[in-house]
């Protein structure tokens, strides 16, 4: 069973950069089948797409965000991660990793937990 | 980018009864590319529906999508207790974006 997890700090500075990873168990994050992605989602809020990647490492990335993220693959590790700089209180969510179904912008059919990042001095 | 709004934003039901929710694109979503996603307080979404229409592996048939262009309905044939939760579509056909959630919540 396919399995994502997110890992990295809970707490972060404004104007410092996010940093988490996601490792994915019982599956390859090589398989040609599918993309990569992370969601996130402000307390009480919605969902907001941040990026995708492939297992080549070829990105695409929400316009919104695109001047502030980064998302890098670690295929010798079935790890994914996201940097997101420049943070300010708006940026304060849970972040979730996902599998996208086949194309960089798809349906996501499985998802990591989540983990709630908090900027905050 | 396509702007998805979800109607209502809540929904008063009674178990047993038809949930009838609603998205419409700002925009024609491309080939019908929608998702739907049931989502619980604390836990992660779980996919439903995708390409509109296609049920996702286990889950049940009282879930149904319809739609097009504009206009997409996820349909609830009668509502069991576990499916007292928040509802988001979300399209695909040009980059990614969800709509705000319908709250189905017990009456």
């Amino acid at each position: 069973q396919l399995q994502l997890q997110e890992s990295g700090p809970g707490l972060v500075k404004p104007s410092e950069t996010l940093s988490l990873t996601c490792t994915v168990s019982g599956g390859s994050i090589s398989s040609s089948s599918y993309y990569w992605g992370w969601i996130r989602q402000p307390p009480g809020k919605g969902l907001e797409w941040i990026g995708s990647i492939y297992y080549s490492g070829s990105t695409y990335y929400n316009p919104s965000l695109k001047s502030r993220v980064t998302i890098s693959v670690d295929t010798s590790k079935n790890q994914f991660s996201l940097k997101l700089s420049s943070v300010t209180a708006a940026d304060t969510a849970v972040y979730y990793c996902a599998r996208l179904d086949g194309a960089p912008h798809s349906s996501a059919g499985y998802w990591g937990q989540g983990t709630l990042v908090t900027v905050s001095s | 980018e396509i702007v998805l709004t979800q109607s209502p934003a809540t929904l008063s039901l009674s178990p047993g009864e038809r949930a009838t929710l609603s998205c419409g694109a700002s925009q024609s979503v491309s080939s019908s590319y929608l998702a739907w996603y049931q989502q619980k307080p604390g836990l992660a979404p779980r996919l439903l529906i995708y390409d509109a229409s296609s049920r996702a592996t286990g889950i049940p048939d009282r879930f149904s999508g319809s739609g097009s262009g504009t206009d997409f309905t996820l349909t609830i044939s009668r509502l069991e207790p576990e499916d007292f939760a928040v509802y988001y579509c979300q399209q695909y056909g040009s980059s990614l974006t969800f709509g705000g959630g319908t709250k189905v919540e017990i009456k």
